[in-house]
């Protein structure tokens, strides 16, 4: 079963604006993982915060997570057309004990110039 | 220090035949994981490899579909007996270590049936 949930599954913005992503998941972790897909793509890797940090920044990327409420968001600051793309986040699956990543539903992000 | 290399990049099968994709890790991994993913739809966990071991199958369908990492050369997913179904994009990832550092990803292969 998908250990990840985004919310919500569509964004639409205007560039300049700030988008935000919300990513649940199920189980405990080591750690989260963000991912960008462009349409038709491969995944490129975003951001990766572990189990006991709660915030981290890379350029226009901020990212926190919550291990009590088991969910984290994902913020991007004056959006480009670029960032147009498919968001999913990642988790370890620890239930399993080997160590797969297991992937949410992902939200669709369009900017618009 | 070339990515995660897959080929091919498309792959068109009738159904009934026999489709094998091949994942080439970055250097120095020895952890594979194959992804499916659906038009629209996130990325479906099938198996996690080590060099000559499977780890983990669970996402895998029971029947026509298996996958290997041999000692040398790439990693192999193969399909038998394939149906429209299994028309999807297949995605391999690696990493250095399981779990706890970021895997990278190959660009997919895009399996059509017809």
């Amino acid at each position: 079963s998908q250990q990840g949930e985004e919310d919500p599954q569509a964004l639409s913005i205007q560039e300049g604006e700030n988008a935000t992503m919300n990513c649940s998941y199920k189980t405990s972790i080591n750690n989260l993982q963000w991912y960008r897909q462009n349409s038709g793509r491969g995944l490129v890797h975003l951001i990766l915060i572990r189990s006991n940090e709660r915030e981290k920044h890379s350029g226009r990327l901020r990212v926190t997570l919550d291990t009590s409420k088991k969910s984290s968001s994902l913020l991007i600051t004056a959006s480009r057309a670029a960032d147009t793309a498919s968001y999913f986040c990642a988790t370890d699956d620890q239930t399993s004990g080997t160590y797969k990543y297991i992937f949410g539903t992902g939200t669709r992000l369009k900017v618009l110039a | 220090n070339a990515g995660v290399m897959q080929n091919p990049r498309h792959l068109v099968r009738r159904r009934g035949q026999e489709a094998r994709l091949r994942c080439s890790p970055m250097k120095g991994h020895s952890h594979v994981y194959w992804y499916r993913q659906l038009p629209e739809e996130g990325l479906k966990f099938m198996v996690y490899l080590q060099k000559e071991n499977i780890i983990d199958e669970s996402g895998m369908p029971k029947e026509r579909f298996s996958a290997e990492f041999p000692k040398e050369g790439p990693s192999i997913l193969r399909i038998q007996q394939v149906v429209r179904g299994d028309s999807a994009a297949y995605f391999c990832a690696s990493s250095p270590t399981p779990g706890n550092t970021e895997a990278f990803f190959g660009q997919g292969t895009r399996l059509t049936v017809v």
